[in-house]
């Protein structure tokens, strides 16, 4: 089955410098990844996804690069504020697109 | 516009105790998937249903849980004779149609916690 490995789990950054988070799939069959951002106490919510077509999506300050051939996916934040500060999740299916497995999830702080 | 509602959010139990947790889809969705998370862990599946049909249950433990998601009202996830490692967050989602597809997205709940004492 899918085996998702998400670094690090925890990081720390200044306000306004950049977080990278970075993640690894097993199943070559793999073409859909998404990244969940989770807050204190709520479900996650998607914030930006790709699909193996494309190598790089952006929206605004968050971009997503995905590389088949080494099966690792990573998300970039730049210009970090305190409202980034969240778990993230990276995932990728199972099989499935709705069977997604999860990475254990990373905790970005993000000091003012 | 709600979107997916679950409740009970917190939820405590006695071990041997049963535990049903509701979870209503968004408005037009007709799927619905539950996924549990443990402390410090990513989300696992564990079942994905349509309206009265489970499609797809091969997270699910082989004892004690059960899901349904009848023709009217919410969907169910029934937890018989809880231990204490049943304690964890539930989060329910859906989709307006399977999820992966051009639509993409799965939007979850909030979650219930579940606490066995």
């Amino acid at each position: 089955g899918e085996n998702v490995e998400q670094h690090p789990s925890t990081l720390s950054v200044q306000e306004g410098d950049s977080a990278v988070i970075k993640c690894t799939y097993s199943d070559s069959a793999s073409n859909y990844f998404p990244w969940y951002k989770q807050e204190l106490g709520k479900g996650p919510q998607l914030i930006i996804d790709i699909r193996s077509n494309v190598g790089e999506k952006k929206d605004q300050r968050i971009a997503v690069t995905l590389n088949k051939t080494a099966k690792h996916f990573s998300l970039h934040i730049t210009e970090t504020q305190p409202e980034d500060s969240a778990v993230y999740f990276c995932a990728a299916p199972h099989g499935s697109d709705y069977k997604l497995s999860f990475g254990a999830g990373t905790t970005v702080t993000v000091r003012a | 516009n709600a979107g997916v509602m679950q409740n009970p959010r917190h939820l405590v139990r006695r071990r041997g105790q049963e535990a049903r947790l509701r979870c209503s889809p968004m408005k037009g969705h007709s799927h619905v998937y539950w996924y549990r998370q443990l402390p410090e862990e990513g989300l696992k599946f564990m079942v994905y249903l349509q309206k009265e049909n489970i499609i797809d249950e091969s997270g699910m433990p082989k004892e004690r849980f059960s899901a349904e998601f009848p023709k009217e009202g919410p969907s169910i996830l029934r937890i018989q004779q809880v231990v204490r490692g049943d304690s964890a967050a539930y989060f329910c989602a859906s989709s307006p149609s399977l999820a992966g597809g051009d639509t993409g997205e799965l939007f979850f709940g909030e979650g219930s916690r579940l606490t066995v004492l």
